[in-house]
């Protein structure tokens, strides 16, 4: 399967603050990328689908404008996190589809803290 | 009614036992089955696809029963290293989107 990183790993910040996240597919090019959410001892819930070169596609719920993504590669789509409050403190899992087999490589997931 | 519900479980069993999961799911359009395992505080990996005739991987045994909209996984021979919590994972019909179950936690001791 494809290889994805993402990075930091974690992140503390305080509230106001903006944070961005990166996703980058190592080994594989991504047209589609997924970003997810999970809060401690809940589900992975879907943000937005990620398609490289155009807008992203968000989740009924997910502020589009407080969470940006960009794809602007096939192998890197970020996700920054604008004005963060201590709600928006969570696990960030990020993914890419391979159209061929139909599953998804998830990354190592980010641990976003704020303060 | 959740898209994709599973038993939180946890599921504490000897090393040796054989546990069985269950997962159902609301839309009958969904044509892609998965079983995840994450472990605490990591991603989710993929432990298996399931597909309508049934498949097993070594000790894994995956079954889809599509009338009742039911997914199952049956593990054999409990490891330590099976511990981990077991995540019901259903796409959406029309789209690749992914719909994850909440988890069940399994717990090997020895």
């Amino acid at each position: 399967g494809a290889v994805v990183s993402q990075h930091p790993s974690w992140v503390i910040c305080k509230s106001g603050t903006s944070v961005k996240i990166e996703c980058r597919s190592l080994d594989f090019q991504a047209t589609t990328m997924f970003w997810y959410r999970q809060f401690p001892k809940q589900s992975l819930m879907l943000m937005a689908t990620s398609n490289e070169g155009s807008k992203a596609t968000y989740e009924q719920g997910v502020e589009k404008d407080k969470f940006l993504i960009n794809h602007a590669s096939l192998t890197l789509s970020t996700l920054t996190v604008t004005s963060a409050h201590p709600e928006d403190s969570s696990f960030y899992i990020c993914s890419v589809w391979d159209r061929g087999s139909y599953e998804q490589y998830f990354g190592p997931g980010t641990r976003l803290t704020v303060t | 009614r959740k898209e994709v519900e599973q038993d939180p479980g946890p599921f504490n069993v000897p090393e040796g036992a054989t546990v069985a999961f269950n997962c159902t799911y609301s839309n009958s359009a969904s044509q892609s089955f998965f079983w995840y395992r994450q472990d605490c505080r990591k991603e989710p990996k993929l432990l298996m696809s399931v597909y309508s005739s049934g498949n097993e991987d070594g000790r894994f045994t995956a079954q889809l029963n599509r009338a009742s909209q039911y997914i199952s996984l049956l593990i054999r021979d409990s490891k330590l290293s099976d511990s981990a919590t077991y995540l019901c994972v259903v796409n959406d019909g029309g789209y690749n989107k992914l719909i994850f179950g909440a988890g069940t936690r399994l717990a090997v001791h020895p």
